[in-house]
């Protein structure tokens, strides 16, 4: 079957810097998605990798290993308003888009 | 202000009945979706639609239905409402099919069946 890995919670200090990870087991890879979802709101788009590597967006950065099924967000300079769940979503071969379970993520002041 | 519009944005439901969840859109987007979200899980794709005038199941078809008569509208129907229907529904966009675009989120719509 396909299957989303991702912490279910994490905790972090305002300031610091924090990774989230997501590992997959997909029929095939036509990229993946991270997700921002604040509690009781809609997601919204973060990033999309296609290729390996780690590309840079402000404050947040994704990661992507293709070959290990293997990503992670990257979040600096956590700010309070970064309190929120973290949705990794995998494309399989049949452009099908397969969701993780999310990860929350506490900043504590 | 463009975007996305569901209808309504809460509802409490008695099992049994029929309900149908609206979704506006605004954007001319080709792909349209509908997803629901229950605590633990991902999230989970019920119906969608590629383009006006077609549409396919998605992971959790079961008890529901959906039209796309023109680009705009993409409601969802429940004919019979049961308890494990009780969930978040996510009504969602985007440029074209093939998930290699970014989802564009309603607000979401909140369905207690009782």
């Amino acid at each position: 079957g396909q299957n989303i890995d991702q912490p279910t919670e994490m905790t972090a200090t305002e300031g610091a810097i924090v990774q989230i990870n997501c590992t997959y087991q997909t029929s095939g890879f036509n990229g993946l998605f991270w997700y921002q979802q604040h509690a009781g709101e809609a997601p919204t788009f973060l990033s999309y990798n296609v290729l390996d590597g780690l590309e840079e967006k402000g404050r947040f950065s994704s990661f992507l290993s293709r070959s290990k099924g293997y990503s992670y967000l990257l979040l600096k300079e956590l700010q309070m308003k970064d309190s929120a769940s973290y949705l990794c979503a995998v494309v399989d071969s049949n452009y099908q888009l397969i969701w993780g379970a999310g990860t929350k993520l506490i900043i504590k002041p | 202000i463009a975007g996305i519009t569901q209808a309504p944005t809460s509802q409490i439901l008695a099992a049994g009945r029929r309900m149908t969840l609206r979704c506006t859109q605004d954007m001319r987007h080709n792909a349209m979706y509908w997803y629901r979200q229950d605590l633990g899980l991902g999230l989970r794709l019920i119906h969608y639609s590629n383009t006006a005038g077609t549409t396919g199941k998605g992971e959790v078809p079961d008890g529901y239905s959906v039209s796309r008569a023109n680009t705009d509208d993409f409601p969802l129907t429940l004919a019979s409402a049961v308890p494990s229907q009780t969930s978040v529904y996510f009504c969602a966009t985007a440029v074209g099919g093939l998930n290699t675009g970014e989802l564009f989120f309603g607000e979401g719509s909140r369905l207690t069946v009782l």
